[in-house]
């Protein structure tokens, strides 16, 4: 298996609601990364988990909270967003001690 | 911190002609430079990439050069295709997945038939 997954595909939710967004490796990859993109912007790094640890926090609000359950498991747990918050959520993934990152297709997120 | 600007923000080609995308950065500590290819609706994915200790890496029609005294890397893809058409984003970073990765703002890339 040599991708990255990301469920749901798509997701709207209202500014009250609690959601998760999860993305799933099997390529032995033990670091894994949430990014954010906006429309026609670059991938922003929200998190990084090095061998399930969270490692890198780049100043992301509370109402974002990072999970990583397994080596192969990582969750984005969302609650009290904002319509701002609307955006592509990328995940990726990489061998620990090598740079190349390989990403998911992604969850659209729409918040009401 | 590190900075990557990139150029142009849109190319259009005509199906079969070359296209070029450049990218400075500034932070000489960085040491890997990947490119990635976003189709609409697509994650980013990884198409070429280069480390400092290598001028130049081609991969069948795309090729990155680097020139790292200067700070400049460059994306070639030649006869191009209609399916090339994406976003292209030129990247720095560290050689470890602890270095952050810094993204250029990315070139839209049209090949009309």
């Amino acid at each position: 298996d040599t991708e990255v997954t990301q469920t749901p595909k798509h997701l709207v939710m209202g500014m009250t609601n609690k959601k998760s967004l999860k993305c799933e490796q099997h390529m032995g990859h033990r670091a894994m990364y949430w990014y954010k993109q906006k429309a026609k912007k670059p991938p922003e790094l929200m998190f990084v988990y090095s061998y399930e640890k969270l490692s890198i926090n780049e100043s992301v609000p509370s109402r974002f909270s990072p999970e990583c359950p397994n080596s192969s498991l990582l969750n984005l747990h969302l609650h009290a967003l904002q319509p701002e918050d609307s955006a592509l959520y990328l995940c990726a993934s990489s061998l620990s001690a090598a740079p190349e990152q390989f990403f998911g297709p992604g969850t659209r997120l729409t918040v009401l | 911190g590190e900075n990557v600007e990139q150029h142009p923000s849109t190319l259009s080609v005509q199906e079969g002609d070359s296209a070029v995308i450049k990218c400075t950065y500034s932070d000489s500590a960085s040491n890997y430079f990947p490119w990635y290819k976003q189709e609409l609706g697509k994650g980013p994915q990884l198409i070429i990439d280069i480390r400092s200790n290598v001028g130049e890496k081609k991969d069948q029609r795309i090729a990155v050069t680097l020139n790292k005294t200067a700070k400049h890397f460059s994306l070639h893809i030649t006869e191009t295709q209609p399916e090339d058409s994406a976003v292209y984003f030129c990247a720095a970073s560290g050689e470890t997945s602890y270095d952050k990765v810094i993204f250029g703002p990315g070139t839209s890339l049209s090949v009309i038939p």
